[in-house]
């Protein structure tokens, strides 16, 4: 099956600091790239949809000047968290479709857990 | 706006019983209906995926069945394992995007 690769798996950073995360459909184009964000004990919400060759759009309530998103190409998505704080802390997963692959099936990356100390 | 609920939030079986997860989503025009499975810190695993025109789907000791007009999903595991211990949520996908499921904790007891 497609397989998404989300790097990296966990990072810690300091306060202030930014830090990118990536996320890579390593056998298929995606059209369309999701980045989800899991509080504890919480269900996934979705923060931003990046469709290929547009901007991203945001779901309301999420800063997307601290959450930037750049949807390089087809196999490529980045999500940059610019001035991490503690409250950024998260597990952020980033999920890929593609309609060219002739269904409407979801392919996640493994997660990153960001820890903001 | 589709909303997802995914009933019981929490679920404690022994080991060997058969059980059924819930989802219940109020808009039925939807394209597919997926189930996940969740591990703590870990991504998503997909486990079945159904398609608005299907009424169910199986893999190994997973059913998923779909009632779109009634806006409804279950996901049937039998003779339940403890590895099988994890959080099960169910996604919808209406177009562009994915509601999820709150999910359920699934514990099997040893």
């Amino acid at each position: 099956g497609a397989v998404v690769s989300q790097h990296p798996s966990w990072v810690i950073c300091k306060s202030g600091t930014s830090v990118k995360i990536e996320c890579r459909s390593l056998d298929f184009q995606a059209t369309t790239m999701f980045w989800y964000r899991q509080f504890p004990k919480q269900s996934l919400m979705l923060m931003a949809t990046s469709n290929e060759g547009s901007k991203a759009t945001y779901e309301q309530g999420v800063e997307k000047d601290k959450f930037l998103i750049n949807h390089a190409s087809l196999t490529l998505s980045t999500l940059t968290v610019t001035s991490a704080h503690p409250e950024d802390s998260s597990f952020y997963i980033c999920s890929a479709y593609s309609s060219r692959q002739g269904g409407t099936e979801a392919f996640f990356g493994q997660g990153t857990r960001l820890t903001v100390v | 706006k589709q909303e997802v609920t995914q009933i019981p939030a929490a679920l404690s079986v022994p080991e060997g019983e058969n059980l059924v997860l819930n989802c219940s989503f109020t808009d039925s025009a939807i394209y597919n209906l997926q189930w996940f499975r969740q591990d703590p810190g870990k991504g998503l695993t997909s486990l079945l995926l159904i398609q608005s025109s299907q009424r169910e789907q199986t893999s190994g000791r997973l059913n998923a069945s779909l009632d779109k007009s009634s806006g409804r999903s279950t996901l049937y595991i039998a003779a339940s394992q403890p590895g099988d211990s994890a959080t099960y949520l169910c996604a919808v996908h209406t177009g562009n995007q994915f509601y999820f499921g709150t999910g359920t904790s699934l514990t099997v007891i040893p």
